[in-house]
């Protein structure tokens, strides 16, 4: 299967503290996104970084891709509480199909 | 900000029956998904569409679930023979050619 999956399952830190989820896949991908999902709700898409690339930045947000480990991160910056959600890692290896992982459940607290 | 929309937000089946779920795409868009998400657990990828076609579809899309675009505007799921295990979270999700999927609030779908 080439879902990614990231780790870890759950993380707790403080108002200001620095978030780091990390998602990993088994097969080669053309793409990879972070997605945002607040309780109940839909997913929010953060960041789409692609094959070849390295790093993507957006404000507080920044992503990696490692194609020979087979693995990205996702660095959110100075956290608020309003950050308190589950991030999600999705790959494809065209536009058609995407694998999503089970999430890191962020909890931030004020 | 242009909104993936869908409809109803929750709806409520008899088993065996039959469930159209709705979704209005953002309309320069071109590709057009269904996922699922039962509940705890990861969202699935059920299929892709594009060009009045299915692009790509998985295991769990199996004859009981069709996908049509009737108009120029409405993406619809449908479920034929609900069973208890297709209660979940379904998402559409719609996309301009080679970027990120905008996602629709969800309908969620409890089957009795």
């Amino acid at each position: 299967s080439q879902q990614g999956e990231e780790d870890p399952q759950a993380l707790s830190i403080q108002e200001g503290e620095n978030a780091t989820m990390n998602c990993s896949y088994k097969t080669s991908i053309n793409n990879l996104q972070w997605y945002r999902q607040n309780s109940g709700r839909g997913l929010v898409h953060l960041i789409l970084i692609r094959s070849n690339e390295r790093e993507k930045h957006s404000g507080r947000l920044r992503v990696t891709l490692d194609t020979s480990k087979k693995s990205s991160s996702l660095l959110i910056t100075a956290s608020r509480a309003a950050d308190t959600a589950s991030y999600f890692c999705a790959t494809g290896i065209n536009f058609n199909k995407f694998y999503f992982g089970s999430g890191t459940k962020l909890n931030v607290k004020p | 900000e242009p909104e993936v929309t869908q409809t109803p937000s929750h709806q409520v089946t008899q088993m065996g029956q039959e469930v159209i779920l709705r979704c209005v795409p953002i309309s320069n868009h071109l590709y057009f998904y269904w996922y699922r998400q039962i509940l705890g657990q990861k969202v699935e990828f059920l299929v892709s569409f594009y060009n009045n076609e299915i692009s790509e579809k998985s295991e769990i899309f199996d004859d009981q679930f069709s996908v049509e675009r009737p108009d120029g505007s409405n993406f619809t799921l449908k479920i034929r023979s609900t069973k208890l295990e297709d209660s979940a979270m379904y998402f559409c999700a719609s996309s301009s050619d080679l970027e990120p999927q905008h996602f629709g609030d969800g309908t969620r779908l409890s089957i009795l």
